[in-house]
């Protein structure tokens, strides 16, 4: 596709339920990134993949957050036993290796937007 | 760890005006990063900035970068309403090669026609 995709946009969920959200990234690109967006707030960084390898997951909140990218392209966030401050704007980003390691653009997608009641 | 901070946090001009955004970090910049985004989606690239003194313009944008000031300003030339928008800045968190990003906090510019 020509862009980041996500899904879902929207999703509501009672506590303690389990949730999946879905990205796929631009084709091609080697980086994939999970960010959390609280309201009003700037993204914070959640975990990193590269291809299939998730070489970064120091920015998971809890051991109910997990991250995989099994083929190295589309790449799935799940949280187990959803707890209200969860609630965000889930966004994934990916990006392509060549302006220099460390200096690639991440272009993002529209993101989830997660409330748990 | 690096922490940015912008300011105004949030902004409401008249269209036509023009207006600046700042970032200033606690640490050395090495590479900042501009973002718009509209309420519902997700980010939108605007420009990266590499070297102390580099300014770059992408319509009636202007970003420039002070290495010494560790600071970052967007400039808004003649503001529109589709300008209207959160702008955030990021920068890459220093140790690692792959370029994750710390944010700042955002600035809300509301534009009225």
């Amino acid at each position: 596709g020509a862009g980041v995709s996500q899904s879902p946009r929207y999703k509501v969920a009672k506590r303690g339920q389990d949730v999946a959200l879905r990205c796929d990234p631009i084709s091609g690109h080697v980086s994939l990134f999970w960010y959390q967006q609280a309201l009003g707030q700037g993204p914070e960084f959640l975990t990193y993949f590269q291809n299939e390898a998730q070489l970064d997951k120091s920015g998971l909140p809890s051991d109910r957050f997990f991250a995989e990218r099994p083929e190295g392209s589309v790449s799935t966030l799940k949280i187990q036993r959803t707890q209200q401050e969860d609630s965000a704007v889930y966004l994934c980003a990916s990006s392509f290796p060549g302006q220099g390691r460390g200096r690639e653009t991440q272009y993002f997608g529209p993101g989830t937007r997660l409330l748990v009641l | 760890s690096q922490e940015l901070e912008q300011s105004p946090q949030s902004l409401i001009v008249q269209e036509g005006k023009n207006l600046t955004i700042n970032c200033t970090s606690s640490k050395t910049l090495y590479g900042l990063y501009w973002y718009k985004q509209k309420y519902g989606e997700g980010l939108i690239f605007l420009m990266m900035l590499q070297k102390g003194g580099e300014e770059k313009s992408h319509e009636k944008i202007t970003a420039k970068l002070d290495e010494k000031k560790q600071q970052s300003s967007l400039h808004i030339t003649a503001s529109q309403p589709s300008h209207a928008g959160i702008y955030l800045c990021g920068v890459r968190a220093g140790g690692t090669s792959y370029g994750k990003l710390t944010f700042g906090q955002g600035t809300i510019l509301t534009v009225h026609p």
